[in-house]
């Protein structure tokens, strides 16, 4: 069954600092991954994902994410946080080919940046 | 384009109350899909549509019905409302080859069951 693993329930980062928020999975095939974001009182809002390629994946807002099989994980990062980046962050995954089988989320991670 | 629409934003039922959370799509979206959000459990799925006319059960099913009423709108009931229901219900879509498209989200009914 697949399943994705956010280890980290808080991050805390200084403004103007890289940002590293984990996920890893887990996926008898190949995966596609997926960040989220979700600011306070508001719905998901799609940042980036991984279908095949470059292992390297550019989203929304300077995010950025790095597919490494290897080690099953997919995590995203900034080079420089902003205040505004505080959010609660999932990651998701579905196989390649799956047929109706929807999204698996992780239990999202909340990142603060501190001015 | 109003995307992902859901009514209400916030209700508070008694226990044993039943009462149906509406969702639009406004972007032509093949499949769509109800999730529960609680605290230190992420998104839940609870069922999933995932075309007009199928319906499937997701993670967390018990105590949920719903109905895909046509490709726009897929409602979501609770026939008996149970305090274990309080919960942020998030309704999202998603376009043609589902698979690798991202979902779009609703911005959420905030649910009190007491």
């Amino acid at each position: 069954a697949q399943s994705v693993a956010q280890p980290e329930d808080q991050v805390n980062v200084a403004e103007g600092n890289p940002l590293t928020v984990k996920c890893t999975y887990s996926v008898s095939g190949n995966p596609y991954l997926f960040w989220y974001v979700q600011y306070p009182n508001r719905g998901l809002q799609f940042l980036l994902k991984y279908i095949t390629g470059d292992n390297l994946v550019k989203g929304s807002y300077g995010f950025e994410a790095e597919f490494n099989k290897s080690q099953t994980s997919f995590h995203l990062k900034k080079p420089s946080a902003l205040v505004s980046d505080s959010a609660l962050y999932f990651c998701a995954v579905r196989l390649t080919f799956s047929g109706n089988t929807p999204l698996v989320f992780g239990k999202g991670t909340r990142l603060s940046v501190i001015a | 384009n109003a995307g992902v629409t859901q009514t209400p934003k916030f209700q508070v039922l008694k226990t044993g109350q039943s009462m149906t959370l509406q969702c639009a799509q406004d972007m032509n979206h093949n499949s769509m899909y109800w999730y529960r959000q609680d605290p230190g459990m992420g998104l839940r799925l609870i069922y999933y549509s995932a075309s007009e006319g199928t319906t499937d059960k997701g993670e967390v099913p018990n105590g949920y019905n719903v109905s895909r009423l046509n490709k726009r709108e897929f409602s979501l009931r609770l026939e008996s409302a149970a305090p274990s229901q309080t919960s942020v219900y998030f309704c999202a879509s998603t376009s043609g080859t589902e698979y690798i498209n991202e979902q779009f989200f609703g911005p959420g009914t905030r649910l009190t069951v007491l």
